[in-house]
């Protein structure tokens, strides 16, 4: 099963420009977070934002999360072409749940 | 943080054999693992929950006489494709929780890309 969308599906930007991925699921959560995942590699957690919160920063990375809207978003900004893979929102309904993810999207920062 | 391994990182084989994949917590105990599996260029679809000591929970669609899972310890998790085809190709990833605490969220492995020829 899958928690919702992202958009846009693929998304290719020139390197030093912000990248923003959007996510939207379909049940109340626990937390959200997201996750990269480079080609043919194993996952890297980036950053986890819980349901009373509403914006999370880490670096280049920031989070935003509307409950009401059933949504979040992750902008990077000034992309590198390091950043280059795919992205994952991932949502927890409850303390002890399962993850699920969202259908990713595509991002390609062009040096 | 928390390190989960998976075995093998990648294996191929013959149509209609079996193939063991292993999911450890290398630092916790885990009292649930995870299963995914991963098609190219598609996203993570979770297959199966796997509670130490008991049996594993399946997801919609997921084949559990195909997909054995066992949970035999807090430590180890092992996935089992059995007869495989070539459409069971794929990347599998396994997943953690930590035992004993409200922890919320989940550890993964690196997967384990399996080829069936």
């Amino acid at each position: 099963s899958q928690q919702g969308e992202e958009d846009p599906q693929a998304l290719s930007i020139q390197e030093g420009e912000n990248a923003t991925m959007n996510c939207s699921y379909k049940t109340s959560i626990n937390n959200l977070q997201w996750y990269r995942q480079n080609s043919g590699r194993g996952l890297v957690h980036l950053i986890l934002i819980r349901s009373n919160e509403r914006e999370k920063h880490s670096g280049r990375l920031r989070v935003t999360l509307d409950t009401s809207k059933k949504s979040s978003s992750l902008l990077i900004t000034a992309s590198r072409a390091a950043d280059t893979a795919s992205y994952f929102c991932a949502t927890l309904r409850t303390s002890y749940d399962k993850v699920i993810f969202g259908p990713g999207t595509s991002l390609s920062v062009i040096p | 943080g928390a390190v989960v391994s998976q075995h093998p990182s990648r294996v191929i084989c013959k149509s209609g054999t079996s193939v063991k994949i292993e999911c450890r917590s290398l630092d916790f105990q885990a009292t649930t693992m995870f299963w995914y599996r991963q098609f190219p260029k598609q996203s993570l679809m979770l297959m199966a929950t796997s509670n130490e000591g008991s049996k594993a929970t399946y997801e919609q669609g997921v084949e559990k006489d195909k997909f054995l899972i066992n949970h035999a310890s807090l430590t180890l998790s092992t996935l089992t494709v059995t007869s495989a085809h070539p459409e069971d190709s794929s990347f599998y990833i396994c997943s953690a929780r930590i035992l004993g605490l409200a922890v919320d969220t989940q550890y993964f492995g690196p997967g384990t890309r399996l080829t069936v020829l």
